[in-house]
C-alpha cells in the first residue's frame, strides 16, 4: 500500500521569508505522480504544483518549487517570499495509475504566514 | 466555467436518516471520486468511478454507496448515517490520464447527531 507522511502538523513563517514543507512517501512503484494541494480557510482544494517521477528536473510554479528526491522518496515544497494569502493547509498527494488513479493524501501541514 | 458542483455545502442530520450528497462536473471527465477529510488523517478515498456504470471501493467505503448512471453525476448516498460519518466530504473529477490533477468540489460539511 502507498502511504504519504507529512511530519510537520503546523508551521509558521514571517511574511516575505522562505519556508519548506516536508513530505515523504512509500511505494514500490517506479512511475507515479506527486502533487501539492493548498486548502485555504475557504476549504477549496487548489492545485499548487505537480511532479512526474520520471522527470529529474524539479517542478517550479512562480514562488513555489519542489525538491524531489526519488531515491529518498521525498517531495518537499518550498514557498519563497511568503505572502499572507499562503496561509492554508497544505496536502501532499501521491498518484499511480495502476491503482485506479487513487490519490493518496498525507495528513496535511497547517501553514501560518505572520505579518 | 469548468467546475465540480457539490451540494449541499452544509448538512446536519440525525442517525439513520438516509441522505444524498450530489456531485456534478461539466468537464466531460471520465474519472470521479469521493473523499472524506478528517483532522490528522488528510483525505481518504471512499469510492471512485472510472466511467459510466463502473464504480469501485476506495479505502473507506463502509456505510456509503455511489452510482454513476451518467458521466457528469456521481452522488454519494448514506443509507443509514452514523455519528462517525461526521466529516468534510469532497467530490473530485479528472480526465483519468497520466499527470492529470484532481478537480475538487467545494466540499460538504456533514454532521450526524
Amino acid at each position: 500500500a502507498q502511504t504519504v507522511t507529512q511530519s510537520q502538523p503546523e508551521m509558521s513563517v514571517q511574511e516575505a521569508e522562505t519556508v519548506t514543507l516536508s513530505c515523504t512517501y512509500d511505494t514500490s512503484e517506479n512511475n507515479y505522480y506527486l502533487f501539492w494541494y493548498k486548502q485555504p480557510p475557504s476549504r477549496q482544494m487548489i492545485l499548487v504544483i505537480r511532479q512526474e517521477a520520471y522527470k529529474q528536473q524539479n517542478a517550479t510554479e512562480n514562488r513555489f518549487s519542489v525538491n524531489f528526491q526519488k531515491a529518498a522518496k521525498s517531495f518537499s515544497l518550498k514557498i519563497s517570499d511568503s505572502q499572507l494569502g499562503d496561509t492554508a493547509m497544505y496536502f501532499c498527494a501521491f498518484m499511480n495509475l495502476n491503482y485506479g488513479q487513487n490519490f493518496v493524501f498525507g495528513p496535511g501541514t497547517r501553514l501560518s504566514v505572520l505579518p | 466555467e469548468a467546475q465540480v458542483t457539490q451540494n449541499p455545502r452544509y448538512l446536519i442530520t440525525v442517525t439513520g436518516k438516509k441522505l444524498t450528497v450530489t456531485c456534478s462536473q461539466n468537464m466531460n471527465h471520465e474519472y470521479m471520486s469521493w473523499y472524506r477529510q478528517d483532522p490528522g488523517l488528510g483525505l481518504r478515498q471512499i469510492y471512485y468511478s472510472m466511467n459510466v456504470e463502473v464504480t469501485d471501493k476506495g479505502d473507506v467505503p463502509e456505510g456509503y454507496k455511489v452510482s454513476r448512471k451518467e458521466k457528469r453525476n456521481f452522488p454519494l448516498i448514506l443509507e443509514s448515517p452514523s455519528p462517525n460519518q461526521t466529516s468534510l466530504y469532497f467530490c473530485a473529477s479528472s480526465p483519468g490520464t497520466a499527470n492529470s490533477p484532481l478537480h475538487f468540489g467545494n466540499g460538504t460539511r456533514l454532521t450526524v447527531t
